[in-house]
C-alpha cells in the first residue's frame, strides 16, 4: 500500500473537456505535488501545496489549477483538454523524511 | 533552473552483473537526490537516497555515490536479478520535502536470467 491515494486510476477524455484528479495524501503528510508523466519520459514539476496554497509551480500553463483542502487532500485541474495533456498524473506527498507516490491516474484525451 | 542528465537510457545486463546508472545536475544549490524504480504501470518507488552531507550510502544490493564538486550522482547495483528488471530515475531537489524534484529522463535496465 502506497499511502497516497488517487482517483480516478483511469480517465478518458475529449479535447475541450475539463477534468478533476483527486489525491489523498500518506496519513502525517501536509505537502502535496503534482507531476505529469508522458509515455518514456520522467516525470515533470506541475506545482505544489502546502496549508491549502500554491507554493511552487513548474512550466505548466494555466490551464492547469489546483487546490488543496484543510485536510490536506488536494485536486488538480485541466481545463481545454489538449491531445498532449494525455499522460499519468502522480500525486507526490511528503514530509522532512522524504516524497512517497501515489499511482497515478493515466488520463487519455481523444 | 534544475537540469538533470542521466545515462545511459538503455541498459542490458546479465543476472549476477552489476549495473551503474550516472546522472549530473546543474543546480549547485541542490542537495536531495533520490533514486525511483518504476516497473509498467505502476508507481515511482523510492529505492534509496542521499543527502549532501555525505558521498556514498549503501543499503544490501543498492549504493549510491555523490560528487557535490562534479555535480553528479551513481547508483550501482550489485548482483543484479531479474526482478530489478525496471526503469530507473534519479532527481535532484534542494530539499527533501517542500521542494520540487527535477527527474531525469530514466533508465531502462533489463536483466537477463
Amino acid at each position: 500500500d502506497a499511502g497516497v491515494t488517487q482517483s480516478p486510476t483511469h480517465l478518458i477524455k475529449t479535447r475541450g473537456q475539463q477534468v478533476t484528479l483527486r489525491c489523498s495524501p500518506k496519513s502525517g503528510h501536509d505537502t502535496v505535488s503534482w507531476y505529469q508523466q508522458a509515455l518514456g519520459q520522467g516525470p515533470q514539476f506541475i506545482f505544489q501545496y502546502y496549508e491549502e496554497e500554491e507554493r511552487q509551480r513548474g512550466n505548466f500553463p494555466d490551464r492547469f489549477s489546483g487546490h488543496q483542502f484543510p485536510n490536506y487532500s488536494s485536486e488538480l485541474n485541466v481545463n481545454a483538454l489538449l491531445l498532449g495533456d494525455s499522460a499519468l498524473y502522480l500525486c507526490a506527498s511528503s514530509v522532512a523524511s522524504g516524497y512517497t507516490f501515489g499511482s497515478g491516474t493515466r488520463l487519455t484525451v481523444v | 533552473g534544475e537540469n538533470v542528465e542521466q545515462h545511459p537510457s538503455t541498459l542490458s545486463v546479465q543476472e549476477g552483473d552489476s549495473a551503474v546508472i550516472k546522472c549530473t545536475y546543474s543546480d549547485s544549490a541542490s542537495n536531495y537526490f533520490p533514486w525511483y524504480k518504476q516497473e509498467l504501470g505502476k508507481r515511482p518507488q523510492l529505492i534509496i537516497d542521499i543527502r549532501s552531507n555525505v558521498g556514498e550510502k549503501k543499503d544490501q544490493r543498492i549504493a549510491v555515490t555523490l560528487n557535490k564538486t562534479a555535480k553528479h550522482f551513481s547508483l550501482h547495483i550489485t548482483e543484479t536479478q531479474p526482478e530489478d528488471s525496471a526503469v530507473y530515475f534519479c532527481a535532484a531537489s534542494q530539499e527533501t520535502s517542500g521542494s520540487r524534484l527535477t527527474f531525469g529522463e530514466g533508465t531502462q535496465l533489463t536483466v537477463n536470467p
